[in-house]
């Protein structure tokens, strides 16, 4: 089971929009709508962003929404700043025995 | 508090073995599926595999089935995950999480992780 491909790196300006992609397979981004979003601040643990393609838990804010088309989930963040500078990962389920696959991780730099 | 506590750094040589510890506090620990995932440098995240107290069930990635195993000890709240046969390739932060709940298919809650370093 191949990682599922992310943009290495993605920048902005305080208060603008930018948007993480996740491609995969039919296989798994897919599949169906199992797609999460996790954030990493340096030396802290992850965390759960975005749940079900595109569902928030409860305290995330609403400038992180998720989506997806195809192959391809993607992370909008809005209104950019300083503390969403971070690294991103999605996941999908697969439903084999592999059950679960990462992205290749994207950061994410505040201008 | 809800966390799961890992245990610490770990530095092993080639060929031995480690066994990592994850213990879950602040809510009913078999609800919950616990999962594994590790992090190697310059690598993505890597699902390893789960445990399903409740259920008694557990089930790992392909890439590890012949080397990793997985237990838990329900009255400490302890899922621990044995790897074997280690080479430097294993050289990474070894993370356990919590399901959100079965079936969910997403992990709401995160261990800080531990760092496992293979060197001769």
């Amino acid at each position: 089971q191949s990682a599922l491909t992310q943009p290495a790196s993605v920048s902005g300006s305080p208060g603008q929009s930018i948007t993480i992609s996740c491609t995969g397979s039919s296989s798994d981004v897919g599949a169906n709508y199992h797609v999460s979003w996790y954030q990493q601040h340096p030396g802290e643990a992850l965390k759960l962003i975005v749940f079900d393609v595109n569902s928030r838990p409860s305290g995330v804010s609403n400038r992180f929404s998720g989506s997806k088309s195809g192959n391809t989930a993607s992370l909008t963040i809005s209104g950019l700043q300083a503390e969403d500078e971070a690294d991103y990962y999605c996941k999908a389920f697969t439903g084999i025995t592999t059950a679960y696959v990462f992205g290749t991780g994207t950061r994410v730099s505040v201008l | 508090q809800v966390q799961l506590v890992q245990s610490g750094p770990e530095v092993k040589k080639p060929g031995a073995s480690v066994k990592f510890s994850c213990k879950a506090s602040g809510y009913t620990f078999t609800t919950y599926y616990t999962h594994w995932v590790r992090h190697a440098p310059g690598q993505g995240l890597e699902w390893m595999g789960f445990v399903n107290p409740r259920g008694g069930t557990k089930g790992s990635a392909d890439d590890f089935q012949d080397r990793v195993t997985l237990t838990w000890d329900t009255p400490t709240r302890t899922v621990y995950m044995q790897v074997t046969s280690l080479t430097p390739e294993d050289t990474a932060v070894y993370y356990c999480a919590r399901e959100g709940m079965p079936g969910d298919k997403y992990f709401d809650l995160w261990g800080r992780g531990t760092l496992l370093t293979v060197s001769s």
